[in-house]
């Protein structure tokens, strides 16, 4: 049964980069069916796609982040990371991770169970 | 504000239906892009309900359904239970090359 899990510090300084690792367990990350993501939720709000990797290294961004967003794979750990650059309070969120077929559609299944953080000084 | 519209509540007796609507554009839904649906529960991940428009991963039940028709999308349950009280999300793929979310409706049962 795949499952994914996040991992990085929940709290980070304004203006500084906010780092995340997703470890993939259960199934290979390298696997030519899927792609893999990453969605944030501010607390109390609604869910936000921050962009997508293939494990080629191959991204898609949301336009409105891809100026501070970077997101890269590792596949010789079975992870990949989200890296925000110069966050702001507004970055404030549980981060997710989570899987995506290549072909079939763009659903998210599974997730990780999140990650929370926290921006401020 | 969500590129996808929901209502933001939506509330039942057990054992009702209720139904959960998205209303999307010409630029996401009425494009032809597939809507999918989650369920979050209070304090947990989302969970994928349905995937393109009307389908159920194994293990959701058959109470839950989806529909598309034009710009919008429309999530069921019938025999409302009181462990269906959670948040819904809509979700789909815009034009503008972003994956688009609704902003979420919060289920109550009576």
């Amino acid at each position: 049964q795949l499952q994914l899990q996040e991992s990085g510090p929940g709290l980070v300084k304004p203006s500084e980069t906010l780092s995340l690792t997703c470890t993939v367990s259960g199934g290979s990350i390298s696997s030519s069916f899927y792609y893999w993501g990453w969605i944030r939720q501010p607390p109390g709000k609604g869910l936000e796609w921050i962009g997508s990797i293939y494990y080629s290294g191959s991204t898609y961004y949301k336009p409105s982040l891809k100026s501070r967003v970077t997101i890269s794979v590792d596949t010789s750990k079975n992870q990949f990371s989200l890296k925000v650059r110069s966050v702001t309070a507004a970055d404030t969120a549980v981060y997710y991770c989570a899987r995506r077929p290549r072909i079939e559609g763009n659903w998210f299944d599974p997730w990780g169970q999140g990650n929370l953080v926290t921006v401020s000084s | 504000q969500s590129v996808l519209t929901q209502p933001p509540s939506v509330s039942g007796a057990p054992g009702q239906r209720v139904t959960i609507s998205c209303t999307g554009s010409s630029s996401n839904i009425g494009a032809g892009y597939d809507v999918h649906w989650y369920q979050q529960l209070p304090g947990t991940a989302p969970k994928l309900l349905i995937y393109a428009n009307s389908n159920r991963p194994s293990g959701v039940p058959d109470r839950f359904s989806g529909s598309k028709s034009g710009t919008s999308a429309s999530l069921a349950i019938t025999g409302l239970q009181a462990e269906d009280e959670a948040d819904y999300y809509c979700q789909s793929y815009d034009s503008s090359l972003s994956v688009v979310f609704g902003g979420g409706t919060k289920l109550t049962v009576l």
